[in-house]
């Protein structure tokens, strides 16, 4: 059974660019989790997605934003990059009941010059 | 407000050296504490979930065990393959998961 997928996994990017994140779930799982991962912070949560709808959000701005498809694929996005956005970006899958685990992708290495 | 604090930061051990790690937290409405292992580059690793107070799940050398306030990991003669960071993260009722800063282990030959 595949695992969840995130592309690209390593991403470079300057200041004021934008980029888009992919993360393809674990099949037949209807729920996608965003995660930022730094050193300093640990995993912070963005959002949740479940059947393309944002049920979940994060205290994270507005530059932050996602969108799921109708495949349950799921992509982030990030307006107007800042340096304190490098961080590796984590997606994780589940069937969307919460006692049920969440599966993790290797995630995407963002890095901002 | 939801928290979860790992203890230790970072352990080494003996290979066969056991110990525990500790993951104290307060949420309300429990519906389940999640155990991941996390290798550098790569993302959290699904362990155990405990669902309520008394739950006890192992695997390999893992025993992952569940109080109201406390869950510990659990690992028995180690080796070092089981060199990671363990993280754990219990789930409030209708909210999303709450993650620990995680323990670093490293288990020495």
């Amino acid at each position: 059974k595949a695992g969840v997928t995130q592309t690209p996994r390593y991403l470079i990017k300057t200041r004021g660019q934008q980029v888009t994140l992919s993360c393809s779930p674990i099949s037949g799982h209807r729920s996608v989790s965003w995660y930022q991962q730094t050193p300093g912070q640990g995993l912070q949560f963005l959002f949740e997605y479940f059947s393309e709808t944002q049920r979940n959000k994060g205290n994270f701005p507005g530059r932050f934003s996602g969108r799921q498809f109708s495949n349950s694929r799921s992509e982030m996005n990030v307006s107007t990059l800042e340096l304190g956005d490098s961080a590796l970006y984590l997606c994780a899958s589940s069937t969307g009941t919460p006692d049920q685990p969440q599966h993790f992708g290797d995630g995407t290495r963002l890095s901002i010059l | 407000e939801d928290q979860v604090t790992q203890s230790p930061e970072a352990l080494r051990l003996q290979e066969g050296e056991s110990s525990s790690l500790n993951c104290s937290y307060t949420v309300s409405g429990l519906r389940g504490l999640f155990w991941y292992r996390q290798d550098p580059g790569k993302g959290p690793e699904f362990l155990f979930t405990l669902y309520s107070a008394g739950e006890e799940k192992e695997k390999e050398r893992l025993k992952a065990t569940l109080t109201k306030k406390e869950s510990f990991l659990h690992i028995t003669a180690p080796k070092p393959e089981d060199s990671a960071t363990y993280l754990c993260a219990p789930r409030p009722s209708a909210r999303q998961l709450t993650f620990g800063s995680g323990t670093q282990l490293t288990v020495l030959p």
